[in-house]
């Protein structure tokens, strides 16, 4: 089973929007709407912050936001504040295994 | 809330087994709607599901095929925890280690502390 594919970086200032994808096949993203999204900062455990595809855990801000299409994933974090700057990676199940994405760096500037 | 303490050794030597262990609070190793993962990160790896165990009316392991052949996840139901032996360890294993609970089987909440174990003579 092969890493889902996320670009190494993304980049956006205070208040702005930026947008990961996350990009499977057939076999996970693109067979189950069982996409999530994880937010890590250095050093601490990654956190749930999209659940299939684009529902939000009790407590994660509504800046937050998943969609699907095909066999890619995304995540937009609108608004972006400092406290968003953080690696974040995508998961999907794929049929009795897990499998999750390459991660993304996400600065604000 | 569901808490999750990690604990065994962050030290193993090549072709040894590494062996981790994750009680559990706020919920039961038994449950029929959780399932008890183990999950490891790693700068060349990123993030890498293990595997699982899980209770439906009897026990289910399924595993990842890059780890398949070496790896057993057994549950505990007298301490409400469940376990990680990973055997003939190399270098390459070396990654922080995390339990983690899934609801069901097909997305991961809960997210123990991780354990940096270390495969090193």
């Amino acid at each position: 089973q092969s890493a889902l594919t996320q670009p190494p970086s993304a980049s956006g200032s205070p208040g702005q929007s930026v947008t990961i994808s996350c990009t499977g096949t057939s076999s996970d993203v693109g067979g189950y709407n069982y996409v999530s999204w994880y937010q890590q900062h250095p050093g601490k455990a990654p956190k749930l912050m999209i659940y299939e595809v684009s529902k939000r855990p009790s407590g994660v801000p509504d800046r937050f936001s998943g969609s699907k299409s095909g066999n890619t994933a995304s995540l937009t974090v609108s608004g972006l504040q400092a406290e968003d700057e953080a690696d974040y990676y995508c998961s999907s199940y794929a049929g009795s295994l897990y499998v999750f994405g390459t991660g993304t760096k996400v600065t604000v500037l | 809330q569901v808490q999750l303490q990690q604990s065994g050794p962050g030290l193993v030597k090549p072709s040894q087994t590494l062996s981790l262990t994750c009680a559990i609070s706020g919920d039961s190793v038994s449950s029929n709607s959780a399932a008890w993962n183990w999950i490891r990160q790693s700068p060349s790896r990123g993030l890498e599901w293990l595997g699982r165990t899980y209770y439906r009316s009897k026990w289910y392991n399924d595993y990842a095929v890059s780890v398949k052949s070496r790896i057993t996840i057994n549950p505990d139901t007298s301490k409400n925890q469940f376990s990680l032996q990973l055997n003939s360890v190399t270098p390459e294993d070396t990654a922080v280690y995390y339990c983690a609970r899934g609801l069901g089987i097909t997305m991961i909440v809960d997210w123990g502390q991780g354990t940096l174990v270390t495969v090193s003579s």
